[in-house]
Formats: C-alpha cells, structure tokens, sequence
C-alpha cells in the first residue's frame, strides 16, 4: 500500500488570494499522479493526470507541477473565487501491473471566502 | 450520455443484512473500481475489475464481494451488513491504459448506513 501524503489538511483564504498545496507520494515506481477535485455533494472530478518528471499542467488559474524524483506535486491556484472551495485529492499508482489502481490522499479542504 | 451512475443513492440496513450496490457505465470504460470514503480517510479501493468476467481485491476488501458479468455494470455486494459498512461508497470507471496514466470517472455515491 502506497503511502500518500497532501498537506495542508485544510485551508481557508479571502477570495482573491493565491494559494497552493501539497501532496507527498513514494518516488520510486511511479508512473502517473492525479489530481482531482471534489465538491460538496458532487462526485470527484479529474484536473490533470501527469506522468513525466517536470510537468506542468493548467486548467484556466489552476495549476500543478510533478517532480517525481524527490516524490511530489503542488496544485496553485491563483486568484481563489468561492466557487473554488472544494476537496482537493491526488492519487498515485503502483505502475506495472497495477492496472490504474488508485491511492489516493487524504485531501485539502478549500475554503475560499467572499 | 449518463455517464457512471450508482443504484441505490441512500440506504439503510440493519446488521447482518444483505444488498448489492449496482454501478453502470455507458462509457465502453474497460476498468472499473469500487471504493470506499470515511471521514479522514480519503478515497480507499475496495475492489476492481480488469475487464468482463476478472476482478481483484483492493486495500479494503473484507466483507465485500464483486461480480462484473457485463463489461458496463460493476456490482458490490455485501453479504452481511456491520456497522463499520457505514460509508460513501463511490464506483470509477476508466479507460484501459499505460499503467493508471487515464483519469477515472467517479458516480455520484451511494450513502449506506449500517444500524
């Protein structure tokens, strides 16, 4: 079982602040790293899936780097607007033979307030 | 196009109860996943299915069984309900791809509560 690690927990900015976090995973076998996000009452969706040591990856202010030798990945968000606020889960895989299994961190908890 | 859709949303049961949580998807997905969400604890794999007919055990799987008889349903039985059932339980879909490089589309859910 990998062992994935997001940091902070939770987070709470003003609308309009730029902010980022963290998640933590094993180098060593690693073949892709997700990001998704979930909102309250609504199922996860996916951001950006990477698989390349120095990726680089944006989705209108949202942003996320890879670095696979040192095992971890920042998501940025610039400009937080309310309807940012959500969970914020990445998850890696085993890679071979592990047929796109998942594990998954614990999240961040985006709270953007007006 | 529905999607990865989830029967039932809610549910109760009552220990040592029985039900099946059914998954569909319309997306001609090859892999397909349940998993499990608690407080604190993020998203956990209960089981998965490679393809029709294959399925394998994930981090979570006691107490649990799969069948995948049709390459769009995933189901996930519990043959006897314990109150440490009580979840979300979410199901996935995917492409087949390099490794586990295609996102994964979640259903909206299902909340089981285990008396």
């Amino acid at each position: 079982i990998l062992n994935v690690e997001q940091s902070p927990q939770s987070l709470h900015v003003q609308e309009g602040d730029s902010t980022n976090f963290t998640c933590s995973f094993p180098s060593s076998n690693f073949y892709a790293l997700h990001w998704y996000r979930w909102e309250t009452a609504k199922s996860p969706e996916a951001l950006f899936v990477m698989t390349l040591n120095g990726d680089e990856k944006k989705k209108g202010r949202i942003s996320a780097t890879l670095n696979t030798k040192e095992g971890y990945s920042y998501l940025y968000i610039k400009g937080s607007q309310p309807e940012d606020s959500a969970t914020y889960l990445c998850a890696t895989n085993a890679g071979g033979t592990s047929y796109g299994k998942l594990t998954f961190g614990q999240g961040t908890i985006l709270t953007v307030h007006p | 196009n529905a999607g990865v859709t989830q029967t039932p949303k809610f549910r109760v049961l009552k220990t040592g109860q029985s039900m099946t949580l059914l998954c569909a998807q319309d997306m001609n997905h090859e892999y397909m996943y349940w998993y499990r969400q608690d407080p604190g604890m993020g998203l956990r794999l209960i089981h998965y299915s490679v393809g029709e007919g294959t399925t394998a055990k994930g981090e979570v799987p006691d107490g649990y069984n799969v069948s995948r008889l049709k390459k769009q349903n995933f189901l996930l039985g519990l043959e006897s309900a314990a109150p440490s059932q009580t979840s979300v339980y979410f199901c996935a879909s995917s492409y087949r791809g390099l490794a586990g490089n295609n996102e994964q589309f979640f259903g909206p859910g299902t909340r089981l509560t285990v008396l």
